[in-house]
């Protein structure tokens, strides 16, 4: 099974609106963090946003959110006030320090902002 | 602000060849990994590595790969005989430890692209 799935290849949303890329996670241990990342065509990986299951409250960062819904085992980004330079992929997640310490990574999503 | 470096960006070679792409992590941190990610594909696991060993590796690590800290900064990935399939863009990360909480996130360097011919 797919530790980490991204059920959305490409989205596309407004200059200055909102959008909501989802995540959901598969995993049998309590304890575990989730990541998202952004992907410009550049190539690097840019962090952008973390939450660790214990946290209760939702992850927040900028125009970055985590709407984490521990018992659905969603982690969904979402971006406020979308600007021309969230144009990306973006990658989820997840790491489980009981099974050894790496990411295991979502198939990404593909944001276009249209101005 | 620190962060992590990788050379060359982009590498081309003949399939067969040897390949060694290098990072240089930050430099207190003490946990090493490579991932790999094949255009248009997710990123993969492919090793980790602390205090001079190999702590995880994937199944993509074969016996093609291997990994090495020469020196007390340089942390290189070494392909034996490149396949046509090893082309990717390979992703060097570094964290000061193991734990999850935020300060220990994995810090990507920018990245090698190897093509294979």
């Amino acid at each position: 099974a797919q530790k980490i799935t991204q059920t959305q290849p490409g989205m596309f949303v407004q200059e200055k609106e909102a959008v909501t890329l989802d995540c959901t996670y598969d995993t049998s241990d309590q304890s575990y963090g989730l990541f998202w990342y952004k992907q410009p065509s550049s190539g690097e990986m840019i962090f952008l946003i973390y939450q660790g299951s214990y946290d209760e409250q939702n992850a927040t960062e900028g125009r970055y959110s985590l709407n984490f819904q521990k018992a659905r085992k969603s982690a969904n980004l979402v971006i406020s006030a979308s600007q021309l330079g969230d144009s990306a992929m973006y990658f989820c997640a997840m790491r489980e320090p009981n099974t050894g310490n790496q990411f295991y990574f979502g198939t990404g999503t593909s944001l276009t902002v249209i101005p | 602000e620190p962060e992590v470096t990788q050379t060359p960006s982009h590498q081309v070679t003949q399939m067969g060849q040897e390949v060694i792409l290098r990072c240089v992590p930050i430099s207190n941190h003490l946990y090493f990994y490579w991932y790999r990610q094949i255009l248009g594909q997710k990123v993969e696991f492919l090793v980790s590595f602390y205090n001079n060993e190999i702590s995880e590796k994937s199944e993509i690590f074969d016996d093609q790969f291997s990994v090495e800290r020469p020196d007390g900064s340089n942390f290189t990935l070494k392909i034996r005989s490149t396949k046509l399939e090893d082309s990717a863009m390979y992703f060097c990360a570094s964290s000061p430890s193991s734990g999850l909480a935020i300060h220990n996130e994995q810090f990507f360097g920018p990245g090698t692209r190897l093509t294979v011919l």
